[in-house]
């Protein structure tokens, strides 16, 4: 079974506008956390936002935001005020023990359109 | 800069032929991750580790090992390669079991001819 679910493949947004790329988790780890990463075309992994499941509060980091529903286990990005630098393969990841292990989605690809 | 090093960057190698690839680090994380990125599949863990000879395998472990007899180096290793390993292959390292990110190397192309 997918630990970490992007179900969009793709999406479009118009520069300047909002957008949220979806993610939803499966685990039985009451502790765990909740990551989002960027990959441009250049191919670098790049850390976003990180949501643990004893906050209590939505990680905010500049644009980015994180929609946290611990009760429908999903983690959104929402991304405001989009720009063309915006466009990359995002993805979902989630961390749960034991070890630590780290588990990443399938990725969704953002394109960003003046 | 996390100190990550992956080596080689680019690697053409036979079918049936072993190959190691290295992931180095200076910064004393603890653990570290080998993952696969394939087109359509996201990053799929190959196999992980959580302290120095402490590791486990992840989601597509098989034809796959992996050594870590130090802090820094984290090496993975193909037995004998096929065709279906053609891939990128990417390691990451983290401090600590807390909130800490995960940071990643550069990534290696492999290409079994």
């Amino acid at each position: 079974a997918q630990k970490i679910t992007q179900t969009q493949p793709g999406m479009f947004v118009q520069e300047k506008e909002a957008v949220t790329l979806d993610c939803t988790y499966d685990t039985s780890d009451p502790s765990y956390g909740l990551f989002w990463y960027k990959q441009p075309s250049s191919g670098e992994m790049i850390f976003l936002i990180y949501q643990g499941s004893y906050d209590q509060q939505n990680a905010t980091e500049g644009r980015y935001s994180l929609n946290f529903q611990k009760a429908r286990k999903s983690a959104n990005l929402v991304i405001s005020a989009s720009q063309l630098g915006d466009s990359a393969m995002y993805f979902c990841a989630m961390r749960e023990g034991p070890g630590d292990k780290l588990i990443f989605g399938t990725g969704t690809r953002l394109q960003v359109f003046p | 800069d996390a100190g990550i090093t992956q080596s080689p960057r680019h690697k053409v190698t036979e079918t049936g032929t072993p190959v190691t690839l290295r992931c180095h680090q200076t910064e004393n994380h603890r653990y570290m991750y080998w993952y696969r990125q394939d087109p359509g599949h996201g990053l799929r863990l190959i196999h992980y580790s959580y302290g120095v000879k402490d590791t486990d395998k992840g989601e597509v472990s098989d034809g796959y090992s992996v050594s870590r007899s130090k802090t820094e180096d984290f090496l993975l290793t193909l037995e004998s390669a096929t065709s279906s390993q053609t891939s990128v292959y990417f390691c990451a390292i983290r401090r600590n079991e807390l909130n800490t990110e995960a940071f990643f190397g550069q990534g290696t192309r492999l290409t079994v001819v």
